[in-house]
């Protein structure tokens, strides 16, 4: 139990094109959904915190008009990442809770963004 | 504001070695603490978890105790095996309400045979 999945696992996309990322719960109603961003050998950093059916809460320097955040039902978030530029590549990864609770996450496989 | 600092990897061991992987943190108030591990492909799962000051956190043979007097919260196993290959991720979450995670910058562990 507990299952997120995201899709696509990985996207190459030109600069100036937007992405769209979906993350799922498989098995459990997903009341509160994080993005993070990973770059590598560094840590994850929370983007922002969506509560289904409300607007996402950004994390101090994320830009909300670029990464825009939708969570439309208790098993579906996407994150689109607008206007792609070459420093928006980076491993995106979605986690869901049913509490609400950092402590209950389960966490995405991640999603390889590369952008041309 | 929270920080968390995790040894650099990698870290090769052979295979019935002793493990440790450490962990400080910097956080105001009570933070819960945890240790996540991400398999090769997969998304990260929780490895154990402490809540408390003096709190032992235990799964498949991992463990870690949560100690304020030096705001640490290694992760240790006595005999490690090829299946442990992975990276792990040491975090914490806020205290006064705040359920953000903020994660360590994760430790590759491969093991040999």
């Amino acid at each position: 139990g507990a299952v997120v999945s995201q899709h696509p696992s990985w996207v190459i996309c030109k600069s100036g094109t937007s992405v769209k990322i979906e993350c799922r719960s498989l098995d459990f109603q997903a009341t509160t959904m994080f993005w993070y961003r990973q770059f590598p050998k560094q840590s994850l950093m929370l983007m922002a915190t969506s509560n289904e059916g409300s607007k996402a809460t950004y994390e101090q320097g994320v830009e909300k008009d670029k990464f825009l955040i939708n969570h439309a039902s208790l098993t579906l978030s996407t994150l689109t990442v607008t206007s792609a530029h070459p420093e928006d590549s980076s491993f995106y990864i979605c986690s869901a809770s049913s509490k609400g609770q950092a402590i209950e996450q389960y966490f995405g496989p991640g999603t390889r963004l590369t952008v041309t | 504001g929270d920080s968390v600092t995790q040894m650099e990897g990698p870290v090769t061991l052979s295979e019935e070695a002793f493990l440790t992987i450490n962990c400080t943190y910097t956080a105001t108030g009570y933070p819960s603490l945890f240790w996540y591990v991400q398999y090769p492909g997969e998304g990260l799962q929780l490895l154990l978890k402490a809540t408390k000051a003096d709190d032992k956190g235990s799964n498949k043979g991992f463990e870690a105790t949560y100690r304020k007097e030096t705001t640490s919260f290694h992760l240790e196993k006595g005999s490690v095996q090829v299946s442990d290959s992975a990276v792990y991720f040491c975090a914490l979450s806020g205290d006064f309400g705040n359920e953000k995670l903020t994660f360590g910058t994760g430790t590759r562990l491969t093991i040999i045979p």
